[in-house]
């Protein structure tokens, strides 16, 4: 069983404040890696593919870095607004084809 | 609107059923898996499959067997339903070689009871 940990567990902000969590993963037979958003009650909806060492994705306040050597990712949300409230998971894709999650952060937005 | 669909929402079943549930995806996609879901476990994957007739392991086989007879359907089977089964299972699909994203049915909740 491959290892990909993400942390913290669960996390609660303030409206307006700025996060960033964690993904963890081997940093041997990566091919790729994904962050994906959990709503409650949806199915979970892909944020970012990442493939390359020093890669850095956007999309509007969300983005993530991604050092593939040191094996970590990181996701940032600016400005958190209630609606991303959410779990936010990481997948680690290997050169065999296979996807591995991480248990998630879980966010919480107080408004 | 490209989608994974899950035959069932809900799903309550006693000891010892076979149960069988399906997903069918209409994006061509390559690779099928199936998950499950418990609470503080995240997404741990049951099986895979690549390709038409073939089937890989995950971390969690035991109890379950899956069936991929069409590209677009893979099913995943519960040979003898137990209560530790009782679980929110996931579908979801991607193209090789997984660059792709995976696209998510939205679940089915066994409960074994």
């Amino acid at each position: 069983i491959l290892n990909v940990e993400q942390s913290p567990q669960s996390l609660h902000v303030q409206e307006g404040d700025s996060t960033n969590f964690t993904c963890s993963f081997p940093s041997s037979n990566f091919y790729a890696l994904h962050w994906y958003r959990w709503e409650t009650a949806k199915s979970p909806e892909a944020l970012f593919v990442m493939t390359l060492n020093g890669d850095e994705k956007k999309k509007g306040r969300i983005s993530a870095t991604l050092n593939t050597k040191e094996g970590y990712s990181y996701l940032y949300i600016k400005g958190s607004q209630p609606e991303d409230s959410a779990t936010y998971l990481c997948a680690f894709i290997s050169a065999g084809n296979q996807f591995y999650f991480g248990t998630g952060t879980s966010l919480t937005v107080i408004p | 609107d490209v989608k994974v669909t899950q035959s069932s929402r809900y799903l309550v079943k006693r000891t010892g059923e076979k149960v069988f549930l399906e997903c069918v995806q209409d994006m061509d996609h390559e690779n099928m898996f199936w998950y499950r879901q418990d609470p503080g476990l995240g997404l741990r994957l049951i099986y895979f499959s690549y390709d038409v007739k073939m089937k890989e392991k995950g971390d969690i086989p035991e109890g379950y067997s899956v069936s991929r007879e069409k590209k677009e359907r893979f099913s995943l089977i519960l040979e003898s339903a137990s209560t530790n089964q009782t679980s929110m299972y996931l579908c979801a699909s991607s193209f090789l070689p997984g660059q792709g994203f995976c696209t998510f049915g939205s679940g089915t909740r066994l409960t074994v009871v």
